[in-house]
């Protein structure tokens, strides 16, 4: 799996966007950029993948640089319900539940 | 629909003693994978199911554990017998197709060993 580095914590003001960014240098033509995030102690949380292409859905988008190397997930109108760690993995698209979930990112978010 | 269940919620045991938990995927899931986190570390994959067979249990961590997925339906992991670096948060995930590779996870068991 190509290794992925984001920063350690950010903060982010309730009502703004929440820009998360996640560095994937080594990243193969195959591999997705997945994001998950673990709130508390629950389970974590599946919020988007994408390919190539920036993607968006209920939760979050997810902008993909055009050489892949590099993305962004953007919680558009952060809430504080959505401070939790942010988890960003690149993997094939087969097997891809064999995923290492490395550090992530401690987003909070304050009122 | 019901989500990913997980049972015990919590379980603590002594040292040498044997400990099952349990994992409900969501109906018609044919992946189910285990990860655990250990205190401190990061979330580890552990193996992953597709429907009763083992498609890859490349990180299971020694013969002490026992992964089962009797009928392709629910699993079990057995610790047995338990070491105290066995204590941390077991997770259960499935997904419908290993394809998108979207992961529903359960709550997790915290196992601690004494």
């Amino acid at each position: 799996d190509a290794k992925t580095t984001q920063p350690p914590s950010m903060d982010c003001a309730e009502g703004r966007a929440a820009n998360l960014p996640c560095n994937h240098s080594t990243i193969s033509g195959n591999e997705y950029v997945y994001w998950y995030r673990q709130i508390h102690s629950q389970g974590p949380q599946y919020i988007i993948h994408g390919l190539k292409n920036n993607e968006t859905n209920e939760m979050a988008s997810l902008i993909i640089t055009e050489d892949r190397k590099s993305s962004t997930l953007i919680l558009p109108h952060a809430t504080l319900r959505d401070t939790a760690v942010y988890y960003c993995i690149v993997r094939g698209n087969t097997n891809a539940g064999k995923s290492t979930f490395g550090d992530g990112t401690t987003l909070t978010v304050k009122p | 629909e019901a989500g990913v269940t997980q049972f015990p919620s919590h379980s603590v045991i002594e040292k040498g003693q044997t400990v099952t938990l349990r994992c409900d995927p969501i109906s018609g899931h044919d992946n189910l994978y285990w990860y655990r986190r250990v205190m401190g570390k990061e979330i580890k994959f552990l193996l992953h199911f597709v429907k009763e067979s083992k498609q890859d249990e490349s990180g299971m961590p020694n013969n002490r554990f026992l992964a089962e997925r009797t009928g392709g339906t629910y699993s079990t992991l057995k610790v047995q017998p338990a070491e105290l670096e066995d204590s941390g948060v077991y997770f259960c995930a499935s997904s419908q197709l290993d394809l998108t590779g979207e992961l529903f996870f359960g709550e997790g068991s915290r196992l601690t060993v004494l």
